[in-house]
């Protein structure tokens, strides 16, 4: 089965640098990889998706990539800002209309 | 998008008893989806529930446990059954929207077993 690993430590940083954070995964490549943005007691909401023969995909402050050869997805957000603190989460998904796999989150603290 | 709400938003229940969690969407979704998020863990898919079917349920899930009905393209219930501590966490509905591969997720029910 697909396992996924984001960095379990928190990542601190100043207001206004821009926040990189990881999400490896270790068998397959998925068909598509999704970012979730987390907030405490909140379901989890949808960020961007990229599919496997995209390698960047933006959104306003949020850049994803995605390469398949280090299995591994970086998302960034510039320009941060303390209202992006929160729990950031990736997930994979194989096919239209599958499951999603979802790793553990890393925590995002913008200090301002 | 769709909206999702979730009843109850909390409970703390006695061991032994069962919580039933209503999920309800502001649009007809053909599939809807159980998650269970543990403390510091990961979402867990529990089951896909189809309307007019049988839940689909993942490895280590149940369905004497975790009882699920969808009744109509808007609605579904999870029930979790003789509870116990181990089964304090957020339970979350989503639904997909095929057409971006993008799910939307409830607000989650947080669960305590004393």
């Amino acid at each position: 089965s697909q396992k996924i690993e984001q960095n379990s430590e928190a990542l601190n940083i100043q207001e206004g640098k821009t926040a990189t954070l990881t999400c490896n995964y270790t068998n397959y490549s998925p068909a598509y990889l999704q970012w979730y943005r987390q907030d405490p007691g909140r379901g989890p909401v949808f960020l961007l998706l990229i599919r496997e023969n995209e390698k960047e995909k933006r959104k306003e402050r949020l850049k994803v990539t995605f390469d398949t050869t280090l299995k591994q997805s970086l998302f960034h957000i510039t320009a941060s800002q303390p209202a992006d603190s929160a729990t950031y989460l990736c997930a994979l998904g194989e096919s239209s209309g599958d499951k999603l796999t979802f790793g553990t989150g890393t925590r995002l603290a913008v200090r301002p | 998008s769709a909206v999702i709400s979730q009843k109850p938003s909390r409970d703390i229940c006695q061991r032994g008893t069962s919580l039933t969690i209503q999920c309800q969407v502001d649009s007809q979704v053909t599939m809807m989806f159980w998650y269970r998020q543990q403390p510091g863990q990961s979402l867990t898919l529990i089951a896909t529930a189809n309307q007019g079917s049988e839940a689909t349920y993942e490895s280590g899930f149940v369905i004497d446990k975790f009882p699920i009905s969808r009744p109509n393209l808007t609605f579904s219930t999870l029930t979790v059954s003789n509870m116990s501590p181990e089964d304090s966490s957020i339970y979350l509905c989503s639904v997909e929207s095929l057409a971006v591969n993008e799910q939307f997720f409830g607000p989650g029910t947080r669960l305590t077993v004393l």
